[in-house]
């Protein structure tokens, strides 16, 4: 079974400032999908970035970037010139392609922007 | 266009009571999930939809039911309530077929099983 690992519960940055979480996975897939979700106090999960395994150019989202290396089985994402209204829970996510219903989240990471 | 509605926001149920936790979409998506989210954890897959009429099991389906039986509507029933099934409960839709592609969450349940 596939299994997701956040390491980081909590972390927090100055806005303005740049801030890297981490995740890594674990399958023996070769095709499959990552993502990170956002989900602000308000509950709401906000798809923020995703990424294909068959690509090896990171995704880029404005401000969110990837830095994913399969190799190594990471999918980490920073966040640049962080604002307030990122303060939220990071979930990072995994679907292998050959059961792309079999979605798995991690436990995520409670990000905190200080002003 | 609503997107995902998911009612009621909350709700608190005694042990062994049954209820239905409603979760619709206005986007015509085929694809259609319930998910359970725990302290110390990411979501969870209860039950999905790739259809009218079609439904299969997730990673934790003890305990819920589910059915389809239009595009839009995707109820989750607990047939007898378990504390263990505390828990703030999610519905999600998406376009296609599978879930590789972006999921559209409605705004949660939270439950509370005494």
């Amino acid at each position: 079974a596939q299994t997701v690992t956040q390491s980081q519960p909590e972390m927090s940055v100055q806005e303005a400032e740049t801030v890297t979480l981490s995740c890594t996975y674990d399958t023996s897939e070769n095709n499959y999908y990552l993502f990170w979700y956002k989900q602000p106090p308000s509950r709401q999960m906000i798809l923020v970035i995703r990424q294909e395994a068959y690509k090896q150019q990171n995704a880029t989202e404005n401000r969110f970037s990837v830095n994913f290396q399969k190799a190594a089985k990471s999918f980490s994402l920073k966040i640049s010139d962080s604002q307030l209204g990122d303060t939220a829970m990071y979930f990072c996510a995994f679907i292998p392609e050959y059961n792309n219903n079999d979605m798995r989240f991690g436990a995520g990471t409670r990000l905190t922007v200080k002003p | 266009n609503a997107g995902v509605t998911q009612t009621p926001k909350f709700q608190v149920l005694k042990t062994g009571q049954s209820m239905t936790l409603q979760c619709a979409q206005d986007m015509n998506h085929e694809y259609m999930s319930w998910y359970r989210q725990d302290p110390g954890m990411g979501l969870r897959l209860i039950h999905y939809s790739v259809g009218a009429g079609i439904t299969d099991q997730g990673e934790v389906p003890n305990g819920y039911n589910v059915s389809r039986s239009t595009t839009e509507d995707f109820p989750l029933r607990l047939l007898s309530a378990a504390p263990s099934q505390t828990s703030v409960y999610f519905c999600a839709s998406s376009s296609l077929i599978g879930a590789a592609n972006e999921q559209f969450f409605g705004p949660g349940t939270r439950l509370t099983v005494l």
